[in-house]
């Protein structure tokens, strides 16, 4: 499949705002998900963005799609130590039809 | 309100060993997936299953094999385990419309290879 990366550890403080970057390769990219894995648990679905849409708020989740530039970004207002995950981005496309992962960005808030 | 369930969460096998993952879903998913997790790799799909009936190889299936039991149950086998299949499991079945798809993943099952 496309390639998804994403940078591998972002440190934020408690009640800061977190961004969260993740760029693609796949122009037929159609759906982009942000996935939340907590400790010794599977990923749950944060978030999704449908590519013909520019930014998505959902309380204190914003995601931001530059098509142009084939990036994802999600930004998390007022940070908790709750936040505290890894956070990964992936993308449907329509040219594998199924979902491909990044490599996954932990998150660390500090107190 | 069990979702996704994955058994067993911890295994430990040597080299040569057999064992199969099994994994069970009760939202009435058509489509069920077995992924990887390494670290550093993100999540790589090693088979799925599109409806009953059906499965087919994602990324890097070599290695395994997987059953779609019923439209509850797809399973993952590892017939002669190696210290390369070392890694997190898990199993994921997806709500579908259009072509917005939503996974929901187990829990997760961390396989040791010696």
């Amino acid at each position: 499949g496309e390639d998804v990366e994403q940078s591998l550890f972002l440190s934020v403080r408690e009640g800061d705002s977190s961004v969260i970057n993740c760029t693609y390769t796949d122009s037929s990219s159609t759906y982009l998900y942000w996935y939340k894995q907590e400790p010794g648990a599977g990923l749950q679905l944060l978030t999704y963005i449908f590519s013909n849409m520019d930014m998505k708020q959902d309380q204190r989740l914003t995601v931001l799609l530059n098509k142009k530039d084939k990036h994802l970004s999600l930004r998390i207002a007022d940070t908790q130590t709750g936040d505290s995950a890894i956070y990964f981005c992936a993308e449907r496309s329509d040219s594998w039809g199924k979902l491909q992962f990044g490599a996954g960005t932990q998150v660390v808030v500090t107190p | 309100n069990a979702g996704v369930t994955q058994t067993p969460k911890f295994q430990v096998l040597k080299t040569g060993q057999s064992m199969t993952l099994q994994c069970a879903q009760d939202m009435n998913h058509n489509s069920m997936y077995w992924y990887r997790q390494d670290p550093g790799m993100g999540l790589r799909l090693i088979y799925y299953s599109a409806s009953e009936g059906t499965t087919d190889k994602g990324e890097v299936p070599n290695g395994y094999n997987v059953s779609r039991l019923n439209k509850r149950e797809f399973s993952l086998r590892l017939e002669s385990a190696a210290p390369s299949q070392t890694s997190v499991y898990f199993c994921a079945s997806s709500a579908r419309d259009g072509r917005n798809e939503k996974l929901f993943f187990g829990s997760g099952t961390q396989l040791s290879v010696l």
